[in-house]
């Protein structure tokens, strides 16, 4: 059984550029929810994808936009990047078929913006 | 409100128990976490209970919830240096999306 990955590992875009950051599940896994993580914070709920459809969205802007593909797999997209997107992004992935209470993180993406 | 709260640091000597407090707000939360998080990586799910129960061991770990007091706290037996983590608290209303609500985490320290 893989567990989450997320990829790349580091990034440093600057200021107004757009980033995709990507998510795969862990296997058997349906769902992928989408946290960003600012130094020194808790993680905040960005969104969650279930069956390919936006399943809840948090107190973050339409610029934060995403994607969940046939194989599970997901993407986070941001636009028009700002200094405080300065953060590190996890993805998590459940089960809607079974324990959906266990959502399991990846290694995270720490995004970078100047 | 959402908040979950926890104290922001611990120290605990080698060998002795650490035990993790934690506030939240919501009674209606159904299922709660404690995830632990080592320098520069993701986060662990290390144990979690659901609501209707008062208590959950699983090895050196303890888990203690009065949902009266909405009052949560996690015991680990024995603290080794390997210990030495952020905990997060958090909860989960199993609301349609999910959404696990965190706290700000909880910085141990293992004294030698």
């Amino acid at each position: 059984e893989t567990g989450v990955t997320q990829s790349p590992t580091h990034l440093i875009k600057t200021r107004g550029q757009q980033v995709t950051l990507r998510c795969s599940s862990q296997s058997g896994h349906n769902t992928v929810s989408w946290y960003q993580q600012a130094l020194g914070q808790g993680p905040q709920f960005i969104f969650q994808y279930y069956r390919e459809e936006e399943n809840g969205r948090g107190n973050f802007p339409p610029r934060f936009s995403g994607l969940q593909f046939p194989n599970y797999s997901s993407e986070l997209n941001v636009n028009a990047l700002e200094l405080d997107d300065s953060a590190l992004y996890l993805c998590a992935s459940s089960s809607r078929l079974a324990g959906r209470y266990e959502q399991y993180f990846g290694p995270g993406t720490r995004l970078t913006v100047t | 409100g959402e908040d979950v709260e926890q104290s922001l640091f611990l120290s605990v000597r080698e060998g002795d128990s650490s035990v993790i407090n934690c506030t939240y707000t919501d009674s209606s939360s159904t299922y709660l976490y404690w995830y632990k998080q080592e320098p520069g990586a993701g986060l662990q799910l290390l144990t979690y209970i659901f609501s209707n129960m008062d208590m959950k061991q699983d090895q050196r770990l303890t888990v203690l919830l009065n949902k009266k007091d909405k009052h949560l706290s996690l015991r680990i037996a024995d603290t080794q240096t390997g210990d030495s983590a952020i905990y997060f608290c958090a909860e989960n209303r199993m609301n349609r999306d999910d959404k696990i609500i965190f706290g700000k985490g909880t910085r141990l320290h293992i004294l030698p």
